[in-house]
């Protein structure tokens, strides 16, 4: 049984770094093909996908916050961490993270299993 | 990056009725070394976390009713829910995974009547 869980500050002020931390259990990074992602959803808003990491440790990021984010995992201890770097209140959000399979491709068939979220709110 | 867009931004129907929700890509989501489309619809209750609906365009997730369905071209996609019940009122987001960035739909607000 594959579950994800996002854990971090609920409330972080502008300027601040966001570290989240997605433990995972049912899989292994250090499976081929597995890969783990972060989505975001500011309130009332559509999912943004921010970062992934696959099990060879191959990286990708969103294009406009690239500068801003970073993604690692700790296989050991079966966790991926985000960090975002100089926060917004544009930022708020909550933050997903998902697990997903691939082969071919990074991804063969989407985000198949996801946390709960965690809702991050950037206010001074 | 490829843009997603959906139509329309809501919809509203009865029950037992079928709704049909549209999403169109900005480039082709086809991978050539499988002619696979790199497409998938969630579905996003209330309160939860999306749940992944389809991949590939028309390959239904385990677990998920019939009445579930995706087709579509290399760009022009389409979800249809066959006979609607309450347990369907959700948002419903189409993401393309074929290149990165991989990118989301707006979404479609779904509604009964």
């Amino acid at each position: 049984q594959i579950t994800l869980k996002e854990s971090g500050p609920t409330l972080v002020k502008p300027t601040q770094t966001l570290t989240l931390t997605c433990t995972f259990s049912g899989f292994s990074l250090t499976t081929s093909g597995v890969g783990v992602g972060w989505i975001r959803q500011p309130p009332g808003k559509a999912l943004e996908w921010l970062a992934f990491i696959y099990w060879n440790d191959d990286r990708r990021y969103m294009t406009s916050l690239r500068s801003r984010l970073t993604i690692t995992k700790d296989t050991s201890k079966n966790q991926v961490v985000l960090t975002l770097t100089n926060m917004d209140p544009v930022d708020t959000a909550t933050y997903y993270c998902a697990h997903s399979v691939g082969g071919l491709t990074l991804i063969d068939n989407g985000f198949d299993y996801w946390g709960q979220g965690t809702l991050v709110t950037v206010s001074s | 990056d490829i843009v997603m867009t959906q139509s329309p931004d809501s919809l509203s129907l009865s029950l037992g009725e079928r709704a049909t929700i549209n999403c169109k890509s900005s480039r082709s989501v086809l991978y050539g070394s499988n002619n696979k489309k790199y497409l998938a619809w969630y579905q996003q209750r209330p309160g939860q976390p999306p749940k992944l609906l389809i991949y590939w365009a028309s390959t239904r997730e385990s677990g998920v009713p019939d009445r579930f369905s995706g087709s579509g071209s290399d760009t022009d996609f389409t979800l249809t829910i066959d006979s609607l019940q309450a347990e369907d009122v959700a948002v419903y987001y189409c993401q393309q995974y074929h290149s990165t960035p991989w990118t989301f739909g707006q979404g479609t607000k779904l509604e009964i009547k």
